[in-house]
C-alpha cells in the first residue's frame, strides 16, 4: 500500500523551532511535497523535495533521505500566523498525489 | 494570474436538490482536480481531468458529475445527494503530472457544502 505518517499535533512557542516528520511508505517516490492549511482556507503549497537533502526557503525548510523514506519540515522563528495544518503529500507519477492525515500546529504566546 | 477561484464560498442544499460547483483558473494550467475534505482531514482525491479529458475517477458515486467545458473551467455537477456528502469541495490545478516532476497543486478557496 501506499501510506505517508506524520504526528497528529504539535505545540511550540512563538520564536521556537519546530520540526514536523513524514514518514512514506509508496510503490513509486517521485518526491515529498508540504502543503499548509490555515482552518477555514485552503491547502497552499511551501515545498517539494526529489532529491536528499536540505531545501530552505525562509523561515521555512524541508528535508528528505530517501534511504530512510523520511523527511521533515522545519520551521523556524515560529510566529502566531503559522498555527495550522501541515500535510506531507507524495505525488505517485500522473496525476495523483497522496496527502498524509496533516498535522495540526498550536503556536502559543 | 496565479489564482484558482471557486463559486459558490457555501451552497446548502436538499437532498432532492440538482446544484453545480465551478471552479476556474488562468494559469495554463493542463490538470485539474476535485477534491473532498472533511473537517480534521487531508483532502480526498475525487476526479482529475487532464487536457479536458477525465483521467482519474476514485470510485466517486455517480451523483457526483463532474464536467470540464474547456481548459480553464471545471464543473462538479451535484444530485440527490445525501447528509454525508456535506463538507468542503476543494478545486485544484496543475501544469500536468509527468513522473519524476513536482506536481504542485494550486487550490481554491472550496465550497462548504452542507446537504440537508
Amino acid at each position: 500500500g501506499q501510506s505517508l505518517e506524520q504526528p497528529s499535533e504539535v505545540t511550540a512557542v512563538e520564536g521556537a523551532i519546530v520540526q514536523i516528520n513524514c514518514t512514506y511508505q509508496t510503490s513509486g517516490f517521485y518526491g515529498l511535497s508540504w502543503y499548509q492549511q490555515h482552518d477555514g482556507g485552503a491547502p497552499t503549497f511551501l515545498s517539494y523535495n526529489a532529491l536528499d537533502g536540505l531545501e530552505e526557503t525562509g523561515r521555512f525548510s524541508s528535508f528528505l533521505s530517501r534511504s530512510d523514506s523520511y523527511g521533515y519540515l522545519l520551521l523556524q522563528e515560529l510566529q502566531m500566523k503559522d498555527s495550522a495544518s501541515y500535510f506531507c503529500a507524495a505525488p505517485t507519477g500522473g496525476f495523483k498525489t497522496i496527502f498524509g492525515a496533516g498535522t495540526r500546529l498550536f503556536v502559543k504566546a | 494570474d496565479t489564482e484558482v477561484t471557486q463559486t459558490p464560498k457555501h451552497l446548502v442544499m436538499g437532498m432532492t436538490n440538482k446544484k453545480s460547483l465551478k471552479c476556474e483558473q488562468h494559469m495554463g494550467h493542463r490538470a485539474m482536480y476535485w477534491y473532498k475534505q472533511k473537517a480534521k482531514k487531508p483532502p480526498e482525491l475525487m476526479f482529475v481531468y487532464s487536457y479536458e479529458k477525465l483521467s482519474i475517477n476514485e470510485s466517486v458515486p455517480s451523483r457526483f458529475s463532474p464536467e470540464c467545458p474547456n481548459s480553464s473551467l471545471l464543473n462538479l455537477h451535484l444530485h440527490a445527494l445525501q447528509p454525508e456528502d456535506s463538507a468542503l469541495y476543494l478545486c485544484a490545478s496543475s501544469q500536468g503530472g509527468l513522473a519524476g516532476v513536482n506536481n504542485e497543486q494550486f487550490f481554491g478557496p472550496g465550497t462548504r457544502l452542507t446537504v440537508l
